[in-house]
């Protein structure tokens, strides 16, 4: 089982959609929750920062961590044809050498 | 965030040939750096740390004799690969660690394709 589980997609909604996007992770040791944004053929973009429990807002995105379901959630409100790329979870543990463990991405696709 | 830089964005090379890909961050100073290796459709897979002064860590299964890593300033870590081979070809992507606790600035990738 791999420490984290992220649904690789594809992913496919209308213009304007809710977008949600998930990931489920074993390790209980995780505390700091990230989710990057990837275009084709370009380096990963930092898009949410969190750390434990609970949600973060920010413009059209939300984190959620569910620690105690080992669950981690972004939501895209109002999505863009923009927001067409692959997001990945990451996680890190206290101490754990700054090293993250990332998701395997889902590619989404925006319709216009 | 910290802005991150990759020296070249493509590069084709022939079988055999040494290939130097530099990372710079250009408005941090970074004592840490990673650098990652990512197939297509493919998740990213740490490859190293690198450590301003110090010799790189390098994971399981990656050759450190065939990926060299240096990191001779906070500002710049080389990741030189040496003999490529077309099993080498693939997007290296370096990544800066930032002030909060394991976050991770990505540089833009460079491709690599041998031969």
């Amino acid at each position: 089982q791999k420490e984290v589980e992220q649904d690789p997609g594809p992913l496919s909604v209308p213009e304007g959609a809710i977008v949600s996007l998930n990931c489920t992770y074993s390790n209980s040791a995780f505390q700091y929750f990230m989710w990057y944004r990837q275009y084709s053929r370009k380096g990963p973009e930092l898009l949410m920062y969190t750390y434990s429990s609970g949600n973060k807002e920010d413009g059209r995105f939300t984190a959620q961590v569910d620690k105690s379901s080992k669950y981690i959630s972004l939501f895209i409100r109002d999505s863009q044809p923009s927001d067409s790329a692959t997001y990945l979870c990451a996680m890190s543990a206290a101490g754990s050498a700054r090293q993250l463990t990332f998701g395997s991405g889902t590619q989404l696709t925006v319709l216009p | 965030g910290a802005v991150v830089s990759q020296h070249p964005s493509r590069v084709i090379c022939k079988s055999g040939t040494s290939v130097k890909i530099e990372c710079r961050s250009l408005d941090f100073q970074a004592t840490t750096m990673f650098w990652y290796r990512q197939f297509p459709k493919k998740s990213l897979m740490l490859m190293a740390t690198s450590n301003e002064g110090s010799k790189a860590t390098y994971e399981q299964g990656v050759e450190k004799d065939k990926f060299l890593i240096n990191h001779a300033s906070l500002t710049l870590s080389t990741l030189t690969v040496t003999s490529a081979h077309p099993e080498d070809s693939s997007f290296y992507i370096c990544s800066v660690v930032g002030y909060r606790h394991n976050e991770q600035f990505f540089g833009p990738g460079t491709r690599l394709t041998v031969l």
